[in-house]
């Protein structure tokens, strides 16, 4: 059973828009949350992350919200470029649980940006 | 620039050879992870250590066995290579407090022929 759902396969925004990616997860003891960017033919590469004492947290261009109430984060890029085109993984992980910060991922997200 | 490397890149090869995927890091980090990833679908953890002669099965059951005798080398080996291992294969590690995650390798493409 998936404990992190990433239920839209791909998006398409205009360049200079907003993307916003969602992620929904199912494990109450997640306490920490994190977005990958993948290329393909490449590893994913660490986005931004949050804690679960937060609410929000932005870097840039990139901001992650998080309700812990709904079990459901997201990813706002603001403004979308090309180069963001890429597919985005939301991960999961129970730092302080018995699974020692092994992170769980979701199924991710295909975005493309059109100039 | 990474700091985690994976060899091959790309490998084909056919059903019963036995292979063994490298995957070294510079960084000293204690915690290693092996994850399998197939086109649309989540990675998924096969093994996972978290030092030297420390080696743990990951939540998705595989085939392919790991040992870690040197912090910065992790390799994972098929005994015997069969069309379902046919995926791509990330090695990653994670540097101590966690913030910021892993850091992952470019990956083996597997192809088992």
């Amino acid at each position: 059973d998936q404990q992190v759902k990433q239920n839209s396969p791909s998006l398409s925004v205009q360049e200079g828009r907003i993307s916003i990616l969602n992620c929904d997860y199912t494990n109450s003891m997640f306490d920490y949350f994190l977005w990958y960017k993948k290329y393909p033919a490449e590893g994913p590469t660490f986005l931004i992350s949050i804690s679960s004492i937060k609410d929000k947290n932005e870097d840039g261009r990139f901001t992650v919200f998080l309700n812990k109430s709904a079990k459901h984060l997201s990813l706002h890029i603001v403004p979308s470029q090309p180069g963001d085109s890429a597919v985005y993984f939301c991960a999961a992980c129970a730092l302080y649980g018995g699974s020692q910060g092994n992170l769980i991922f979701g199924k991710g997200t295909k975005l493309s940006v059109k100039p | 620039e990474a700091d985690i490397y994976q060899t091959p890149r790309y490998l084909v090869i056919g059903t019963g050879k036995k292979i063994t995927l490298e995957c070294s890091q510079t960084m000293g980090h204690d915690k290693m992870y092996w994850y399998q990833q197939d086109p649309g679908m989540e990675l998924h953890l096969i093994h996972y250590s978290y030092g030297v002669n420390s080696t743990e099965k990951g939540d998705l059951s595989s085939e392919s066995t790991v040992s870690r005798i040197r912090t910065e080398h992790f390799p994972l080996t098929l005994e015997s290579a069969r069309p379902s291992h046919t995926s791509q294969y990330l090695c990653a590690s994670r540097k101590p407090g966690f913030m910021g995650g892993y850091t992952f390798g470019s990956g083996t493409r597997l192809t088992v022929v």
